[in-house]
């Protein structure tokens, strides 16, 4: 079993849609969520992290933590083009050397 | 500008034939690493290095070399690369103590 499973979609909405990514994750001992933004032909960028269990929100994105059913979730409000991307979560846990473990990515199209 | 260069951007090698991919940060990064992105995979962490002269193996070691003589650059080399070992691959560096990695744009391999 992968540590960090994730819906490889793809996922099509209609601009303006309300999006929802979700990853669940099985080592009870990951502490930092984080969610990675990658274009097409272009290395992952830091989108949004968090720290255990809870909301994070920036702009129209919000970043939610669930430890007790070790869900996590990304929300995308008023969805614009610009949005379509492959979407990777990713989770790792203080002191752990080998850094991040990744979901194997959800690749969005947000339709004009 | 802050950022990660690979080199080159794209290879295509034949089998045995011994190949470097240069990693090169200009952010005093100490964290530097190596990742393997493939469809439905994600991406895999192949090797790190948590400092100058300190490397360990990743999730996907098998086949592959790194070195960190400096600390601005991370090489991985490949011995005798195999058809196995076509994928993107992606070269990454973060501070310590800081959560996001930087990526670099990556390198696609293909190897005949």
């Amino acid at each position: 079993q992968k540590e960090v499973e994730q819906d490889p979609g793809p996922l099509s909405v209609p601009e303006g849609a309300i999006v929802s990514l979700n990853c669940t994750y099985s080592n009870s001992a990951f502490q930092y969520f984080m969610w990675y933004r990658q274009y097409s032909r272009k290395g992952p960028e830091l989108l949004m992290y968090t720290y255990s269990s809870g909301n994070k929100e920036d702009g129209r994105f919000t970043a939610q933590v669930d430890k007790s059913s070790k869900y996590i979730s990304l929300f995308i409000r008023d969805s614009q083009p610009s949005d379509s991307a492959t979407y990777l979560c990713a989770s790792y846990f203080s002191g752990s050397a080998r850094q991040l473990t990744f979901g194997s990515g959800t690749q969005l199209t947000v339709l004009p | 500008e802050a950022q990660v260069t690979q080199n080159p951007r794209y290879l295509i090698t034949v089998t045995g034939k011994k190949l470097t991919v240069t990693c090169s940060q200009n952010m005093n990064h100490e964290y530097m690493s190596w990742y393997r992105q493939d469809p439905g995979l994600g991406l895999r962490q192949i090797y790190y290095s948590m400092n100058v002269e300190v490397t360990d193996k990743g999730d996907v070691p098998e086949g592959y070399k790194v070195s960190r003589k400096e600390k601005r650059n991370f090489p991985l080399i490949l011995e005798s690369p195999s058809p196995n070992q076509t994928s993107l691959y992606f070269c990454a560096s973060r501070l310590t103590g800081s959560y996001g990695y930087t990526f670099g744009s990556g390198t696609r391999l293909t190897v005949v």
